[in-house]
């Protein structure tokens, strides 16, 4: 079962900020953030294990909420270069989901000029 | 370091051919998944395996096989075409199946039944 994203797309000018969501009906172990160019493969941004962790990256931080099976993807003061299809991937904790890396259906960043 | 190579980057089938999508990689991983990607389906999770040997199917098993004879390679295979497999395939690795670690994804293979 794929781990749900919202919203489907954000359109931004350079300089503002965004928020994408994932959410779970099944417990988690831990969450995956990935980034998509146009025409190329998923790029690793961020792990976050369940303990409700936040990261950073540069001016893309995330966070895990383990009770509510959520995960947030903040990215700031947003640049050209964010563009692209943002996804967020699931490890369910134990059982017949040992191994299973989920996606959801992905976010399509937009950022202009 | 070569990283995650998949053969063939491009391919178009005829409806009923069979063919194999090569996955390699050069990590030493445990971890190798197929997924398929769709226009607003994301990445979905075909099969996977956790080591050598070792294969389980994901969320959109129906009309491929896999099998992992060696740590290195992760085929999967049409056993026969139909156009609704027309989709773009990423392999994926990671080192271990814990869900700790990041997972390499290769170019892709862009695949087209007709």
């Amino acid at each position: 079962q794929q781990p749900v994203q919202s919203p489907q797309a954000v359109i931004l000018r350079e300089g503002e900020d965004a928020v994408i969501n994932c959410s779970s009906s099944k417990a988690l172990y831990s969450v995956h953030w990935y980034r998509q160019k146009h025409g190329e493969a998923p790029v690793f941004l961020m792990i976050l294990l369940k303990g409700g962790e936040q990261k950073g990256h540069d001016k893309i931080s995330a966070s895990f909420n383990e009770k509510k099976q959520q995960s947030s993807l903040y990215l700031t003061a947003s640049q050209l270069s964010y563009s692209g299809t943002y996804f967020c991937g699931t490890f369910y904790a134990g059982g017949t989901s040992y191994g299973k890396l989920t996606f959801g259906q992905g976010t399509i960043l937009t950022v202009h000029p | 370091n070569a990283g995650v190579t998949q053969t063939p980057k491009f391919q178009v089938l005829k409806t009923g051919q069979s063919m194999t999508l090569q996955c390699a990689q050069d990590m030493n991983h445990e971890y190798m998944s197929w997924y398929r990607q769709d226009p607003g389906m994301g990445l979905r999770l075909i099969h996977y395996s956790v080591g050598a040997g070792i294969t389980d199917q994901g969320e959109v098993p129906n009309g491929y096989n896999v099998s992992r004879s060696t740590t290195e390679d992760f085929p999967l295979r049409l056993l026969s075409a139909a156009p609704s497999q027309t989709s773009v395939y990423f392999c994926a690795s990671s080192y271990v199946v814990d869900g700790n670690t990041e997972a390499f994804f290769g170019q892709g293979t862009r695949l087209t039944v007709v």
